[in-house]
């Protein structure tokens, strides 16, 4: 089993370019998010998909749109980026909402 | 608000040298505890979860604790592939999203 796999690892965009992130996961989860990791902010949520056709947002959701393709993939997307969200993304998954959370490889974006 | 602190940011130990983290949390019902560990470039690998106070998890060298306000992460003779961040993350128990909330990690480097 691969887990959870993001793509692609490494990105760099131009102001006003978008973007879709991948991400997938073969453990047969409900719940998939999507976080960004910034130097001393910690992860902070995106958006999740508590389950297949539900999305929700999350801390910081601004700029930011997602899918939940089908209940293996969950893409976040961004339309038109900005320096800001220069930052190293992550996708997780649970079995359920309760359980803990297994994260894929992660993301570097960066917009210049 | 929901609030997890990690303390301290860094710590350096020797090679056998033992020590623990803290993990703060102020949360409106605790459903959940979480340990990952973090590796550079790399997604944060699940170690325990803990529910309820009084309960501990061990694994090799690590094992984690928990109160009503607070959760340590005890290691014992550490080696130098110990060495990482550890984050702390908990889930509140209202609603039955998963949504967790990150501390800002401990960086651990264990010497030889």
């Amino acid at each position: 089993n691969a887990g959870v796999t993001q793509t692609p690892k490494f990105q760099v965009l131009k102001t006003g370019q978008s973007m879709t992130l991948q991400c997938a996961q073969d453990m047969n989860h409900n719940s998939m998010y999507w976080y960004r990791q910034d130097p001393g902010m910690g992860l902070r949520l995106i958006y999740y998909s508590a389950s297949e056709g539900t999305t929700d947002k999350g801390e910081v959701p601004n700029g930011y749109n997602v899918s939940r393709l089908n209940k293996r993939e969950f893409s976040l997307r961004l339309e038109s980026a900005a320096p800001s969200q220069t930052s190293v993304y992550f996708c997780a998954s649970s079995s359920w909402g309760l359980y803990e959370q297994y994260f894929g490889p992660g993301t570097r974006l960066t917009v210049t | 608000e929901d609030q997890v602190t990690q303390s301290p940011e860094a710590l350096r130990l020797q090679e056998g040298e033992s020590s623990s983290l803290n993990c703060s949390y102020t949360v409106s019902g605790l459903r959940g505890l979480f340990w990952y560990r973090q590796d550079p470039g790399k997604g944060p690998e699940f170690l325990f979860t803990l529910y309820s106070a009084g309960e501990e998890k061990e694994k090799e060298r690590l094992k984690a604790t928990l109160t009503k306000k607070e959760s340590f992460l005890h290691i014992t003779a550490p080696k130098p592939e110990d060495s990482a961040t550890y984050l702390c993350a908990v889930q509140a128990s209202a609603g039955n999203t998963g949504k967790l909330i990150f501390g800002q990690g401990t960086t651990l480097q264990v010497k030889p």
